[in-house]
């Protein structure tokens, strides 16, 4: 069975630091990859995914994650956070035929 | 609509009263999925639909869950006997094509249930 872990459940980082946040999965198959980002008051959207070809996904909002298959690893980074950034950011995995499994969240606080 | 509209908002329900949830899905979105999120933790899956067929339902608590989607749009989540235990936000997503595409998801606002 499929499963997704978040290494971190809170983060608090002054505006323009670096942000990485930690996702690892199991998955038996080939893979499909993905951050969501879930803004106060707001529904779930998608913040970028992987489905084949370049490790490294680029997604909106200056967001990026890279796909390390060896480390079962898919981690979202940024190089300098806003305090529009402070929001829960979730890891999914999902196989070609399944659906999508949702780690616990990291929730993420930006200090102006 | 442009986006995945679930209604209501916010549902209070007395302990044992039957409650349902709706889920209108993007227009021309052939999957639907329901996911229960319990506060700090991320979205479980429940159900998924592709058109009107219930394709997984292995994430479905206990029979007192059950969810429909007769025509292959909307879609039902009902809770029988609400349970303090069943208080979380249901969510709703659809997609375009079936998961295997690997695309992401829409997600609706969701429902807010509380068992009182």
């Amino acid at each position: 069975a499929q499963s997704v872990s978040q290494h971190n459940h809170h983060v608090i980082l002054s505006e323009a630091a670096s942000l990485e946040l930690g996702c690892n999965y199991s998955y038996g198959g080939t893979v499909n990859l993905f951050w969501y980002v879930q803004y106060p008051g707001q529904h779930l959207q998608l913040l970028l995914k992987y489905f084949s070809g370049d490790p490294l996904v680029k997604g909106i909002k200056g967001f990026e994650a890279e796909f390390i298959k060896s480390k079962f690893s898919f981690n979202l980074r940024k190089p300098s956070v806003q305090w529009s950034d402070t929001a829960e950011y979730f890891c999914a995995v999902g196989g070609r035929d399944d659906k999508i499994i949702f780690g616990k969240g990291t929730r993420l606080h930006i200090l102006p | 609509g442009a986006g995945v509209s679930q209604s209501p908002r916010y549902k209070v329900a007395k302990r044992g009263q039957d409650v349902a949830l709706r889920c209108d899905p993007i227009s021309g979105h052939v999957s639907l999925f329901w996911y229960q999120q319990a506060l700090g933790q991320g979205p479980e899956f429940l159900t998924y639909f592709q058109n009107e067929a219930q394709l997984d339902k292995s994430g479905l608590p206990s029979d007192r869950f059950f969810a429909e989607r007769p025509e292959g749009s909307v879609s039902t989540l009902k809770i029988q006997r609400t349970q303090q235990e069943d208080s979380a936000v249901y969510l709703c997503a659809s997609s375009l094509r079936p998961p295997l595409t690997g695309d992401g998801y829409t997600f609706g606002s969701g429902t807010r249930l509380t068992v009182v």
